[in-house]
């Protein structure tokens, strides 16, 4: 398996403007993950799906921020309006639900994203 | 809310040491718990989950113990090499379902 596939790995944007992060969680497994890492925070719980229905996005910092799940193969996470404080690197994680990594996360490789 | 809490938040040891990382949680009903290693600029690697029911798991050199009733989770790290060098963070999954982290321990192991 591919493992979880995020994209762009990077993302250099300008205050005000939108954003869109990108997540293929790994085939088969129930729960996708949203995840915010900064140095001063560490990683923060943003939203997360089960089934591809949102189950709590209490850690969503503001409107700004949504998140969707239409199929099993894909999610967004969008910014908009985009500010210099929400530069961090958002990381995208899927749980099966069941078979041998019962519970176990998997996180892809991160979209380091900077607002100018 | 759970808390997750680790210490310590920095260590540096020697080629060859054997080393203890701990983590503590604050609210025992938990679904499972899962060390993860994270490299400069990368993103997290699995290492180990212990579910509920277990005690512990052990991976090659690393051995992870899980102990509900006092909160308290401990990763062994046996023989350590400078490729270990890496932030390991330590994560608990409630009941619920959602995934709370701890602030990771920086390990630096010296050649």
């Amino acid at each position: 398996d591919a493992g979880v596939i995020q994209s762009p790995r990077h993302e250099v944007t300008e205050m005000g403007q939108e954003v869109t992060l990108r997540c293929k969680p790994i085939s088969g497994h129930d729960y996708l993950f949203w995840y915010r890492q900064t140095m001063m925070r560490g990683l923060e719980l943003l939203i997360y799906f089960n089934n591809n229905v949102p189950i709590d996005d209490s850690g969503m910092p503001e409107d700004r921020f949504s998140a969707k799940m239409p199929n099993a193969s894909f999610s967004t996470l969008k910014i908009q309006p985009s500010e210099p404080r929400d530069s961090a690197v958002y990381f995208c994680a899927s749980s099966p639900q069941r078979g041998r990594h019962t519970g176990e996360l998997f996180f892809g490789e991160g979209s380091r994203l900077t607002v100018l | 809310k759970q808390e997750v809490t680790q210490i310590p938040a920095a260590l540096s040891v020697p080629e060859g040491e054997n080393l203890v990382l701990n983590c503590s949680f604050t609210d025992s009903a938990i679904y499972n718990l899962q060390w993860f290693r994270q490299d400069p600029g990368k993103g997290l690697t699995s290492l180990l989950l212990i579910q509920s029911s277990q005690r512990e798991q052990t991976s090659g050199r690393l051995n992870a113990s899980l102990d509900k009733s006092s909160g308290r989770s401990t990763l062994y790290i046996a023989a350590s090499q400078p490729g270990d060098s890496a932030t390991y963070l330590c994560a608990v999954r409630r009941v619920g379902n959602d995934m709370r982290f701890g602030a990771g321990t920086r390990l630096t192991v010296k050649p």
